[in-house]
């Protein structure tokens, strides 16, 4: 069974660039796409973008100047970086997994998620 | 503010069936069959329930159906349990590569 497990700093500073990793177990990273969801204490969810295995992008509009998502297939883990964060960046932070389907890829359906980190952006 | 709007609570008794509303517009919602329903216990990963409005992912139990109708996508969970006591989150497809959420329902078994 897929497992996927968030890591990085828990405190980032101001200014300064938001980084964090998914650890993808149990099946290969070379077929889905995986996604970056946050959500921030007591608000909504917001999705952040996705990458292929192949390295074929996505971003949220809203983030896209200051997001990159890249992959690294031979150790099946996948990484954000947030840059130029500011308080409003303090959120829980998930890795997710684009659903497929009988063979239909639905990038924006999260059939796998990882349990979530909190970044807080705090001096 | 989140783009589409849910109830913040809901609740209901053992056995008994509850409808979670979730209302966009016509540029997401009511424009795309790409709804989809998250549950989320809280500390855990969150589980996907329903997507392309009223499919649901092998593993789901028939108790748990999806509709939509106009701007407003539903979410019903009939003959509840205690262990379906959790928050919920709606998403739907908004065009121009963008998606929403809604802010969320938290279902309480009584």
């Amino acid at each position: 069974q897929v497992q996927l497990q968030e890591s990085g700093p828990g405190l980032v500073k101001p200014s300064e660039t938001l980084s964090l990793t998914c650890t993808v177990s149990g099946d290969s990273i070379s077929t889905y796409y995986w996604n970056w969801i946050r959500q921030p204490p007591g608000k909504g969810l917001e999705w952040i973008g996705y990458i292929y295995y192949s390295g074929r992008t996505n971003y949220n509009p809203s983030l896209k100047s200051r997001v990159t998502i890249s992959i690294d297939t031979s150790k099946n883990q996948f990484s954000l970086e947030l840059s130029s964060v500011t308080a409003a960046d303090t959120a829980f932070y998930y890795c997710a997994r684009g659903l497929r389907d009988s063979g239909t890829y639905y990038t924006r359906t999260f059939d796998c998620w990882g349990q979530g980190t909190l970044v807080t952006v705090s001096s | 503010q989140s783009a589409l709007t849910q109830p913040p609570s809901a609740s209901g008794s053992p056995g008994q069936s509850v409808t979670i509303s979730c209302t966009g517009t016509s540029s997401d919602v009511g424009g795309y069959n790409s709804v989809s329903w998250y549950q989320h216990h809280p500390g855990k990963a969150p589980k996907l329930m329903i997507y392309e409005v009223f499919k649901r992912p092998s593993g789901v139990p028939d108790r748990f159906s999806g509709s939509k109708s106009g701007n407003t996508a539903s979410l019903t969970v009939s003959g509840l349990q205690a262990g379906d006591e959790a928050d919920y989150y709606c998403s739907s497809y908004a065009g121009s590569n963008s998606l929403v959420f809604g802010g969320g329902t938290k279902l309480t078994v009584l």
